[in-house]
């Protein structure tokens, strides 16, 4: 069974503090990505990777950055976290190989920010 | 640039009525379309896509070019379908691109 693992379930950090938000996946794709999830706004895109190293601004990047160091992890940074992005944050992984374009989703992870 | 709009954030059902989800969405040129669902904490997964005409847990859709809409239908809705449902757009036979969603609809199938 394919995975994308979020390392943590519910997250509560201070106001400023900085947040690592950890995302694996085992299925040796490609592409990976960074949602927020909030009610009535649907899914987000915060940031996007295509490959090792490289990374694309999604609709919301203003805040985050990120890193894909490996092919399996990609890292979801809160510089200084605020109260607005207390949310659930969704990361995703799809394949450019065949005619699958289907995302796969890891569990998510909720963020207080206080 | 791509645009997924769901007009009904709720949507309350009885067990056995049909049940209809609205997407309309904006995109010049060929979409792929999927619906996405999230049943009460489980994570976000595919219910069907548009480029496979099949028929998922009794659900379809139709992508409708002229209407730009791709609503998700059961002719008889039962009380395990409640949960949130996505509907989202990507561009056809692009690799690597992304995703976009629309807002979402809660929808509650009623005893």
């Amino acid at each position: 069974d394919v995975k994308v693992t979020q390392s943590s379930r519910y997250l509560v950090k201070r106001t400023g503090e900085k947040v690592f938000l950890e995302c694996v996946q085992d299925m040796d794709h490609e592409n990976m990505f960074w949602y927020r999830q909030d009610p009535g706004l649907g899914l987000r895109l915060i940031y996007f990777s295509y490959d090792v190293k490289m990374k694309e601004k999604g609709d919301i990047p203003e805040g985050y950055s990120v890193s894909r160091e490996k092919k399996e992890r990609f890292s979801l940074i809160l510089e200084s976290a605020s109260t607005n992005q207390t949310s659930m944050y969704l990361c995703a992984s799809r394949s450019d190989r065949g005619l699958n374009y289907g995302y796969t989703f890891g569990s998510g992870t909720r963020l207080t920010v206080v | 640039a791509q645009r997924v709009t769901q007009p009904e954030k709720l949507l309350s059902v009885f067990k056995g009525a049909p049940v209809e989800l609205k997407c309309n969405y904006s995109y010049s040129g060929s979409p792929e379309l999927f619906w996405y669902v999230q049943y009460s904490r489980q994570r976000l997964q595919l219910l069907l896509r548009h480029i496979s005409r099949e028929s998922i847990k009794g659900f379809t859709a139709d992508l409708n070019k002229g209407e730009t809409s791709f609503h998700l239908k059961k002719p008889f809705a039962q009380e395990e379908d409640s949960a949130m449902y996505y509907c989202a757009l990507t561009p056809q036979g692009t690799s690597g691109s992304r995703l976009t969603f629309g807002e979402g609809t809660q929808l509650t199938v009623n005893p």
